[in-house]
């Protein structure tokens, strides 16, 4: 059981590059979503979704965008990458209910120069 | 402003030994508090989840506790193990079905043998 597989596990990018990170989950969950962790802060929200063709904004959607075509697969696209978006990037997904836990992979680290 | 705030920072324990860790949150409405582990590298992995009637949860060595009137919790670590090194993230629901989750910053853990 894979559970939730991103990659890649390390990306450098220059400045004004566009890249896609990949999520995907193989336990049939509803809910996806992305986050990203810097030093000293909690993880923030970036985009969710709660089924296929359904996405919101989460706190820091600025510079990202996100699909959901299938149950499975969760990419997040960088559109133009900026420094500020250097950071670790986290995909988790939940089977939905009230008292259900995330699921995490193991994250992208992301540098941009 | 977070409004999860995690103490200490850091702290570095001896093997065999116990300690506690502090979340405070200012989270309302509060619908339950998790504590999940992360590893260096990894994504975080869930630990406990409290709903605001629970006022402890265990999970082996691991016991949080919950104060949903003064909006507190603590994690217990039981006979630290070397694998205990770690960081540890308080993580707050504001309402059920809601997966806008309020994210410590989370408390480092060094175990030392």
């Amino acid at each position: 059981n894979a559970g939730v597989t991103q990659t890649p596990k390390f990306q450098v990018l220059k400045t004004g590059q566009s890249m896609t990170l990949q999520c995907a989950q193989d336990m049939n969950h509803e809910y996806m979503s992305w986050y990203r962790q810097d030093p000293g802060m909690g993880l923030r929200l970036i985009h969710y979704s709660v089924g296929a063709g359904i996405t919101d904004q989460g706190e820091v959607p600025n510079g990202y965008n996100v699909s959901r075509s299938t149950t499975e697969d969760f990419p997040l696209r960088l559109l133009s990458a900026a420094p500020s978006q250097t950071s670790v990037y986290f995909c988790a997904s939940h089977p939905g209910g009230r008292n259900e836990k995330l699921f995490f992979g193991s994250g992208t680290q992301l540098s941009v120069l | 402003k977070n409004q999860v705030e995690q103490s200490p920072q850091s702290l570095i324990i001896l093997e065999g030994k116990n300690c506690t860790l502090q979340c405070n949150y200012t989270v309302s409405p509060f619908s339950n508090l998790r504590w999940y582990k992360q590893d260096t590298g990894r994504g975080p992995v869930s630990l406990t989840i409290m709903t605001f009637s629970e006022n402890t949860k265990s999970n082996g060595r691991y016991t949080a506790t919950l104060d949903a009137d003064t909006k507190q919790s603590s994690l217990h670590i039981t006979a630290s193990q070397l694998s205990d090194s770690a960081s540890y993230i308080c993580v707050v629901s504001p309402k059920p079905n809601d997966y806008k989750l309020s994210f410590g910053a989370g408390t480092t853990v060094t175990v030392r043998a």
